[in-house]
């Protein structure tokens, strides 16, 4: 059973625009959650993460925001540019293992 | 390079012959990690090392899979008797990261297994 899940596989927005990726998870036991990316022919590289004791988390471009109460997770990308093209993942440690959603692949235009 | 490698970076093998994958961490790392994609879907944990002691497996870590990482350093996966479901992308992931959380790994560029 997928304890996180991105339930959108991909997300086209223009150049400059704002990108938002989502992110569910169901184990109310998560208390850290982090955001990967990950480039065709490439591992997976690790992007932003916020622990639970946070709403938002803020690194350049890219800020994640955490709603506990709704499970819910977001990446905010802004502004937008074509090198963000890319999967990206949302995580959460359980363990020693990461459990990774399926992936949002992100497609910014010109 | 000095991030993580991984050998071959594609492999090829008829179902039934066994494949052998390697890792070579990031040299600091202490934590390594195997963990499977395939298509659509995320990275799947397959197993843990903390120095060469392998502390946790997954579920999804049938009897025909083995991984070592002697001395605490490389690691191998090895696949025997390959089925056609084993096709996937098999990653590597080194950290340094005290505690439990195994957080921001660092991943190779994968092994892709091909089984015809």
């Amino acid at each position: 059973d997928q304890q996180v899940k991105q339930n959108s596989p991909s997300l086209s927005v223009q150049e400059g625009r704002i990108s938002i990726l989502n992110c569910d998870y169901t184990n109310s036991m998560f208390d850290y959650f982090l955001w990967y990316k990950k480039y065709p022919a490439e591992g997976p590289t690790f992007l932003i993460s916020i622990s639970s004791i946070k709403d938002k988390n803020e690194d350049g471009r890219f800020t994640v925001f955490l709603n506990k109460s709704a499970k819910h997770l977001s990446l905010h990308i802004v502004p937008s540019q074509p090198g963000d093209s890319a999967v990206y993942f949302c995580a959460a440690p359980s363990g020693y293992a990461l459990n990774f959603g399926k992936g949002t692949s992100l497609l910014v235009t010109p | 390079d000095t991030g993580v490698s991984q050998n071959p970076r594609h492999k090829i093998t008829k179902r039934g012959q066994n494949v052998t994958f390697r890792c070579d961490p990031i040299s600091e790392h202490n934590r390594l990690y195997w963990y499977r994609q395939t298509l659509g879907q995320g990275p799947e944990f397959l197993t843990y090392f903390q120095n060469e002691a392998q502390l946790e497996k997954s579920r999804l870590l049938s009897d025909r899979f083995s991984a070592e990482r002697p001395k605490g350093s490389f690691s191998t996966l090895e696949i025997q008797r390959t089925e056609q479901g084993d096709s996937a992308m098999y990653l590597c992931a080194s950290s340094l990261r005290t505690g439990p959380r195994g957080t921001e790994a660092f991943f190779g560029q994968g092994t892709r297994l091909t089984v015809v």
